[in-house]
């Protein structure tokens, strides 16, 4: 299976909003509603920021959202803040039963 | 509040075998609400789905990993376990335990352990 497709990089300044896109196919992010992303700062564990494309858990930030149209799924982050500056990955099930990441986007605030 | 901790060998010599451990606090390993995965991060690379499991010992794999990857449990000592066979440099990564809700998400991680690749 190969990796869902990211923009390597995205960057604004603090306030602004972004979106960071992760296509797959048919057969994962297409298929299922079953979407997730992964913040990680430098030397830190991942931590999940979404769930089944639109879910936040409890103690994430409501700047965050998702969403998804087609092969496509979305991560947009609104007022953009310094903290927000990390790795984000996506994830998706697979019609095989398994899960992919993204190859991941590093957003920078400037 | 669930915590997980990998542990091994942060040295492993070519076309050994890399063996590491997963303790599980704050949760029973056992429960039939969960999956447990592993994950890596390669140097200058993305994170990668190695495998899951489940209660009773359910497993699936990475295609791409199949071939060399079996992840067991220890609902003994509320553990389960990575196996890694005949590995490269090409699998120095930084390894990840993670709780899996549903099978399709991940949280939390562990704090993940550097495994090197080395002679």
């Amino acid at each position: 299976q190969s990796a869902l497709t990211q923009p390597a990089s995205v960057s604004a300044s603090p306030g602004q909003s972004i979106t960071i896109s992760c296509t797959g196919t048919s057969i994962d992010v297409g298929g299922y509603n079953y979407v997730s992303w992964y913040q990680q700062h430098p030397g830190k564990a991942p931590k999940l920021m979404i769930y089944d494309v639109t879910n936040r858990p409890s103690g994430v930030s409501a700047r965050f959202s998702g969403s998804k149209s087609d092969n496509t799924a979305s991560l947009t982050i609104s007022g953009l803040q310094a903290e927000d500056e990390a790795d984000y990955y996506c994830s998706s099930y697979t019609s095989s039963s398994t899960l992919v990441f993204g190859s991941g986007t590093k957003v920078t605030v400037l | 509040q669930v915590q997980l901790q990998e542990s091994g060998p942060g040295l492993v010599q070519p076309s050994q075998t890399l063996s590491l451990t997963c303790s599980v606090s704050g949760d029973s390993i056992a429960s039939a609400t969960y999956y447990w995965s592993w994950i890596r991060l390669p140097a200058g690379k993305g994170l990668e789905w190695i495998g899951r499991i489940y209660n009773g010992g359910s497993t699936s794999y990475s295609p791409s990993l199949k071939s060399r990857v079996t992840i067991s449990v220890d609902t003994s000592k509320n553990q389960f376990s990575l196996k890694l066979n005949s590995v490269t440099a090409a699998d120095t990564a930084i390894y990840y335990c993670a709780r899996t809700q549903r099978a399709r998400w991940f949280d939390p991680w562990g704090q993940g352990t550097l495994v090197t690749v080395s002679s």
